[in-house]
């Protein structure tokens, strides 16, 4: 069982479309991170979420945690090709020591 | 240019062969860590290291080994590599803020026949 739920696990649109992904947790986290990731090379991080509600734009992309620190949500709009990658939801906890713990991911595939 | 640097990317070995993966970093980060990447499974931690002499076991440590010898390095050990070791391994380091940004490595594609 993954802590972190991401959905949905494949995504694949055309160039121009919206969309969402999520990731969902029964824990509370101290802190959420988004991850993109293409193929043959290593996770980049996006951003960083630390306050319950904090909202987060870099571009086109616009991130959100929840209020109780359990959720976490990416969305992209007018989605481009060189958005297609595997995007990753990652965060800390207190109950989880000094680990950080990822989500299985999303796979997004813009086509143009 | 800051980075983390990992060392081979590919690597086809056979059950038992003892093999060294290097992993360095130049950011003088203080925390090391070790996952692997397996398809719907996302990143597991394997070891993770908070400073020079201190390592601890993460998700999955059955079968690997590491030392933190040097700030800058964290190499990962399989003293006998098995198939089911076959996986995409990331290094990352992160300075020890609190929001445990980290920052990986290439990734060394293994596989063990």
């Amino acid at each position: 069982t993954q802590l972190l739920e991401q959905s949905p696990q494949f995504l694949s649109i055309q160039e121009g479309e919206n969309l969402t992904v999520y990731c969902n947790s029964s824990s509370v986290f101290s802190s959420l991170q988004w991850y993109r990731q293409e193929p043959g090379e290593g996770p980049v991080l996006l951003v960083t979420v630390v306050t319950g509600g904090e909202v987060k734009k870099l571009k086109r992309l616009t991130f959100q945690f929840g209020d109780a620190r359990k959720d976490s949500s990416l969305h992209i709009t007018a989605a481009q090709p060189g958005d297609t990658g595997l995007y990753l939801c990652a965060g800390g906890a207190m109950e989880y020591g000094n680990k950080l713990v990822f989500g299985a991911g999303t796979i997004l595939r813009v086509k143009s | 240019e800051a980075q983390v640097t990992q060392n081979p990317r590919y690597l086809i070995t056979v059950t038992g062969k003892k093999l060294t993966v290097t992993c360095s970093q130049n950011m003088n980060h203080e925390y090391m860590s070790w996952y692997r990447q397996d398809p719907g499974l996302g990143l597991r931690q394997i070891y993770y290291s908070m400073n020079v002499e201190v390592t601890d076991k993460g998700d999955v440590p059955e079968g690997y080994k590491v030392s933190r010898k040097e700030k800058r390095n964290f190499p990962l050990i399989l003293e006998s590599p098995s198939p089911n070791q076959t996986s995409l391994y990331f290094c990352a380091s992160s300075q020890f803020t609190g929001a445990w940004e980290q920052f990986f490595g290439p990734g060394t594609r293994l596989t063990v026949l």
